[in-house]
């Protein structure tokens, strides 16, 4: 089973400049899922979707920051315009959603690397 | 409220067993969660309890909650220098529907 696929894998910008990060979860997984991870702490969620539908964005940055997931698969996460503090692994990660048998676990793809310059 | 606490880092040597410990505060948190993170890549589902549960086995992997305590370990039997790596643990609340992550522990395995 091929796992959360996210691309691409490390970005350097400069701030101000914009930047869109890519994400294609776990065949099947209703829930897809951004995390923000900035070196020596552990991931926060920044927005969860179900199917199409935002779930939860209630930690995420709505004056730079958005996210969308159209057809309920694939994702993109957008920050426009990017500032230092951004510098970040950007982590996806997919769940099965409401129909979980048990834990509805989370998998979570490689991260991608943004540095801000 | 929600915070998930670990120590920052645990040397041991390979061989012997390692014990990343975790202190969380929800308590109506459903499941607790054990995820690896090598350098550079992302988080490695590694094993997880339910909050009924007092301890799970998994090979060289054995989980206790104390949930009185808010108390949860993942002792890792035999380690190896393979086991190196970022331990987070984590907290599933069903009310919040959320996963919060610990600050996460760095395991060094030496020879």
């Amino acid at each position: 089973e091929a796992g959360v696929a996210q691309s691409p894998r490390y970005k350097i910008i400069e701030k101000r400049q914009s930047v869109a990060f890519w994400c294609n979860p776990i065949s099947g997984h209703a829930t897809l899922y951004w995390y923000q991870q900035i070196l020596g702490q552990g991931p926060k969620l920044l927005i969860q979707f179900q199917n199409n539908g935002v779930v939860d964005d209630s930690q995420l940055p709505k004056d730079r920051f958005s996210a969308e997931r159209l057809k309920g698969v694939d994702s993109t996460l957008k920050i426009q315009p990017a500032k230092l503090e951004d510098s970040a692994v950007y982590l996806c990660a997919s769940s099965l959603g409401p129909g979980a048998p048990s834990a509805d676990t989370q998998y979570f793809g490689p991260g991608t690397r943004l540095t801000v310059l | 409220g929600e915070d998930v606490e670990q120590s920052l880092f645990l040397s041991v040597r390979e061989g012997d067993s390692s014990v990343i410990n975790c202190t969380y505060t929800d308590s109506s948190s459903t499941y607790l969660y054990w995820y690896k993170q090598e350098p550079g890549a992302g988080l490695q589902l590694l094993t997880y309890i339910f909050s009924n549960m007092d301890m799970k086995q998994d090979q060289r992997l054995t989980v206790l909650l104390n949930k009185k305590d808010k108390h949860l370990s993942l002792r890792i039997a035999d380690t190896q220098t393979g086991d190196s790596a970022i331990y987070f643990c984590a907290e599933f609340t069903g009310g919040g529907n959320k996963l919060t992550f610990g600050t996460g522990t760095q395991l060094k395995v030496e020879l």
